[in-house]
């Protein structure tokens, strides 16, 4: 089945250090890919989405690139902030499907 | 004016008791769900509705029962409390059914805690 494999945290950074999530996916057929965030005691909300291969989703400073050819949707930022620490989600959905999938979530702690 | 409400937003009981934790989305949108998060961060599918219709149903204890009175409210009743379902558990709503379109929008969360 369907399934999202992330790198495991807590990823912890000095603030303006570069980052990178991994996000690898197993799907059949033509999924969107998807990263979400979640902030202490709140919701997840939708960070950046990609919907084809090839296609790059960005929102804040973060973007991800659908890579069809090693099935990776990696997250980035050039600069962290101490507001960026979170809990980073990726997630897929369509393949013919009602379910979107996610990956096990990556702590983010920034440091000042 | 918050876009997805859940109540409560925490809630302590004991095992055995039976709760409800409800929720209600302003959004006009017509696909509504609930996952659980456990202490890891793990989070699991549950239910979800489409206009009041049932689509997805993961392997849960039939404890849980899920209920939409209408497309902008779902609701979770839990039986017979234990341990184990200590969680957050947290409702969302799309537009539409395939994710390809639609983004879920979550609520900040219902923590329960089963003593």
């Amino acid at each position: 089945g369907d399934s999202v494999t992330q790198m495991e945290g807590p990823v912890t950074l000095s603030e303006e250090a570069f980052l990178t999530i991994n996000c690898t996916y197993t799907a059949t057929g033509y999924p969107s890919l998807f990263w979400y965030v979640q902030y202490p005691g709140e919701g997840l909300q939708l960070l950046l989405k990609a919907t084809k291969a090839d296609d790059k989703g960005s929102n804040k400073g973060f973007e991800a690139t659908y890579r069809k050819e090693t099935t990776s949707f990696h997250l980035e930022k050039g600069s962290v902030q101490v507001s960026d620490s979170a809990v980073y989600f990726c997630a897929l959905g369509g393949s013919g499907t009602y379910k979107y999938i996610f990956g096990t979530g990556t702590r983010l702690k920034v440091l000042a | 004016d918050t876009a997805v409400s859940q109540t409560p937003k925490y809630l302590v009981t004991q095992m055995g008791n039976d709760k409800s934790i409800k929720c209600e989305q302003n959004l006009g949108h017509d696909t509504m769900y609930w996952y659980k998060q456990d202490s890891k961060k793990f989070l699991k599918i549950m239910f979800s509705y489409n206009n009041k219709e049932l689509i997805i149903n993961e392997t849960v204890p039939n404890r849980f029962s899920p209920k939409s009175p209408d497309k902008a409210h779902l609701n979770l009743h839990i039986n017979s409390l234990e341990l184990g379902d200590s969680a957050v558990y947290f409702c969302a709503s799309s537009q539409g059914t395939s994710p390809n379109t639609g983004e879920l929008f979550f609520g900040e969360g219902s923590r329960l805690t089963v003593l």
